[in-house]
């Protein structure tokens, strides 16, 4: 399976919104409601932040949400904080056992 | 407190052989699938293995096939993976990673190692 398709890097100032997009194809995103996004900060391991398309874990501020249209998957993330300076990945699951990791976005907080 | 703690990572030459520990702590083992996923030093995360909690059913990525194969033991609270064949490419941290499922699915990794450098070279 092919990497889903992440832009390798968006940026925002303190305060503000962005969106992070995540395209697969018909075969994971679009097939499967299982999508889950990570952060990571630099030699730290990835932490969920979203799992399902849209579900929160316990602990995880609002300020992070999900969604899904098509063989698109979105994080939002609202309030810009410089603590969200931070890679975020999205994963699909791929059938069976298996998974596919988006390529990965580096967020700057300006 | 939940964790995982891998071992076993260090150098080899191409073609040989390393096999990967993970201790798991804080939960009921068997209660959960688990997981393997990579990152090669500066680049994105991998899935490369999964296991569902009893070891019955299992998955590697078409990158590893054949040549890596994942398994645990629940009376250890371990999850382990073999590499054999190994090349220059798999370079990488090896996390392991506590699986959720929903609805019969493996879904989501919600927990997370600190992960262990296996470094192929010769």
């Amino acid at each position: 399976q092919s990497a889903l398709t992440q832009p390798a890097s968006v940026s925002g100032s303190p305060g503000q919104s962005i969106t992070i997009s995540c395209t697969g194809t018909s075969s994971d995103v679009g097939r499967y409601n299982f999508v889950s996004w990570y952060q990571q900060y630099p030699g730290k391991a990835p932490k969920v932040l979203i799992a399902d398309v849209s579900k929160r874990p316990s602990g995880v501020t609002n300020r992070f949400s999900g969604s899904k249209s098509g063989n698109t998957a979105s994080l939002a993330i609202s309030g810009l904080q410089l603590e969200d300076e931070a890679d975020y990945y999205c994963c699909s699951y791929g059938g069976g056992t298996s998974f596919v990791f988006g390529g990965g976005t580096r967020l700057t907080v300006l | 407190e939940v964790q995982l703690v891998e071992s076993g990572g260090g150098v080899v030459r191409p073609g040989g052989s390393l096999r990967l520990s993970c201790a798991a702590s804080g939960f009921t083992f068997d209660d959960y699938g688990m997981a393997w996923v990579r990152q090669a030093p500066g680049k994105g995360l991998e899935w490369v293995s999964g296991t569902n909690w009893n070891g019955g059913r299992t998955g590697h990525a078409d990158s590893v096939r054949g040549r890596f194969t994942i398994s645990r033991d629940n009376a250890k609270n371990s999850l382990y993976l073999q590499m054999d064949s190994l090349r220059p490419e798999d370079t990488a941290f090896y996390h392991c990673a506590r699986v959720i499922y929903s609805y019969g699915n493996p879904t989501t990794f919600d927990f997370w190692g600190q992960g262990t450098l296996v470094t192929v070279s010769s």
